[in-house]
């Protein structure tokens, strides 16, 4: 069974960092696009970044670049986003997503975990 | 960026109900359109990839249909477990984007 596992959501200060890990099970973890994706409290769903398989190429939303930076382990079947210069507009749940592939325009998100909370606050 | 927009934001309706969700996109996405459902609490979950293809597991009620910058979401036949937050989701280029959802509660 395919499972995605978020953690190292927390309550951290505006110009504070915060490491988010997504534990992957179920699945050849090396042969697929990760993503992370997030949601504020009454929005609707953000893309935030995504990595290829290899971890050669990342991308990012312009809302993020340049603080967040996005990462994987193959060896680990891990993915990462380290989060620095954080901001009040960067709280939110914060989503791992599998691609069903590689980044191509038929790609979807097909599996999600539930999240992990950060919130960013004085 | 493209923008995703979703219409109605929010609709009642019955056990047993059609339901249809609108989704539009700034420009042409061809067919790249994606639908998510998510339900409080609980991961997001794919229904329906390059706008018709049924995600596998996903019962036969739930269609799709559009190209270009308008599509729709079809529940033929609302069933309890369908009260959820509906969205769509352009993979025609990066970033991806997602509309701002469509809830469905009951009447």
């Amino acid at each position: 069974e395919v499972q995605v596992l978020e953690s190292g959501g927390d309550l951290v200060q505006p110009g504070g960092s915060l490491r988010l890990s997504c534990a992957a099970s179920g699945f050849t973890f090396s042969s697929y696009a990760m993503n992370w994706a997030r949601q504020a409290p009454g929005r609707g769903l953000e893309w935030v970044s995504g990595i290829t398989s290899s971890g050669g190429t990342t991308y990012y939303a312009d809302s993020v670049k340049g603080r967040f930076t996005i990462s994987r382990d193959n060896s680990k079947n891990t993915l990462y986003l380290q989060m620095n210069s954080l901001r009040a507009e960067d709280t939110a749940v914060y989503y791992c997503a599998k691609m069903n592939g590689d980044y191509m325009r038929s790609s979807n998100f097909d599996y999600w975990g539930r999240g992990t909370l950060v919130t960013v606050s004085s | 960026d493209i923008q995703m927009t979703q219409s109605p934001s929010s609709l009642s309706a019955s056990v047993g109900d059609r339901v249809t969700i609108t989704c539009r996109a700034s420009q042409s996405i061809s067919n790249y359109l994606n639908w998510y459902q998510q339900k409080p609490g609980k991961a997001p979950k794919v229904l329906i990839y390059v706008a018709s293809s049924l995600q596998r597991g996903v019962p036969s009620r739930f269609s799709g249909s559009g190209s270009g910058t308008d599509f729709t979401l079809t529940i033929s036949s609302l069933q309890p477990e369908d009260f959820a937050t509906y969205s769509c989701q352009q993979s025609y280029s990066i970033p991806f984007t997602f509309g701002p959802g469509t809830k469905v509660d009951f009447k």
